[in-house]
């Protein structure tokens, strides 16, 4: 596609149901980042990949967290047990190959624990 | 621990005035900054980026400074639009060489 997609673009969860977020990076873009952004707040990081793997995961708030990318493309960010703290927007962006580069955003996903 | 801050309050200005941002960082010396524009309900949009090599850098009507002595990078619109009106975060890298530290943001309100 022409930029980075993201699904669902607002998701409403009860308190401890699990949640999946879907990014879909630019073609060709090896670096892939999840941030989550709070109102007021900066972004705060969440992972990274390059490639598949994920070189840094320190991000992640909680073992509740988890986040997969397949074929070097697609990412699913995975919150288990929601709390009502992890309502927040969840940025996806990619880059051509990481470092120093611009980043391309989502929209991002509203996420509201009831 | 690394700190970035930018004006939390709205910054209002006259349509065809300069506006100024400012972005402040304490404790770590960054090799570059970027700047983005966001609106609400969107993701960030890349603008700038300044190296700490670099003085100054333009883009049509945006101009970004980075004073590595200071600590303190200011972003300008000149001749400002209602259209400019946005939210504008700061980023600056981070002793990784892929995790930036971003600034709150500050919301822009250019008035007709």
């Amino acid at each position: 596609g022409a930029g980075v997609s993201q699904s669902p673009s607002n998701k409403v969860t009860e308190k401890g149901k699990d949640v999946e977020l879907r990014c879909d990076p630019i073609s060709g873009h090896t670096a892939l980042y999840w941030y989550r952004q709070s109102l007021g707040q900066g972004l705060e990081f969440l992972i990274y990949f390059q490639g598949n793997s994920a070189p840094d995961k320190s991000g992640l708030p909680s073992d509740r967290f988890s986040a997969e990318r397949t074929g070097g493309s697609v990412s699913t960010l995975t919150i288990q047990r929601t709390q009502q703290e992890d309502s927040a927007v969840y940025l996806c962006a990619s880059s051509r190959h990481g470092g120093d580069e611009k980043l391309f955003f989502g929209s991002g996903t509203q996420l509201s624990v009831l | 621990s690394q700190k970035i801050e930018q004006n939390s309050e709205a910054l209002n200005i006259q349509e065809g005035k300069t506006a100024t941002l400012t972005c402040n960082y304490t404790n770590y010396s960054p090799a570059y900054l970027q700047w983005y524009r966001q609106d609400p309900g969107r993701g960030p949009v890349f603008l700038l980026l300044i190296r700490e090599n670099e003085k100054e850098k333009r883009k049509e009507r945006l101009k970004v400074t980075f004073d590595t002595t200071l600590k303190q990078s200011l972003f300008h619109i000149t001749a400002s639009q209602p259209a400019d009106s946005a939210t504008y975060l700061c980023a600056l890298d981070s002793d990784s060489n892929y995790q930036l530290i971003w600034g709150a943001g500050t919301k822009l309100i250019i008035k007709p």
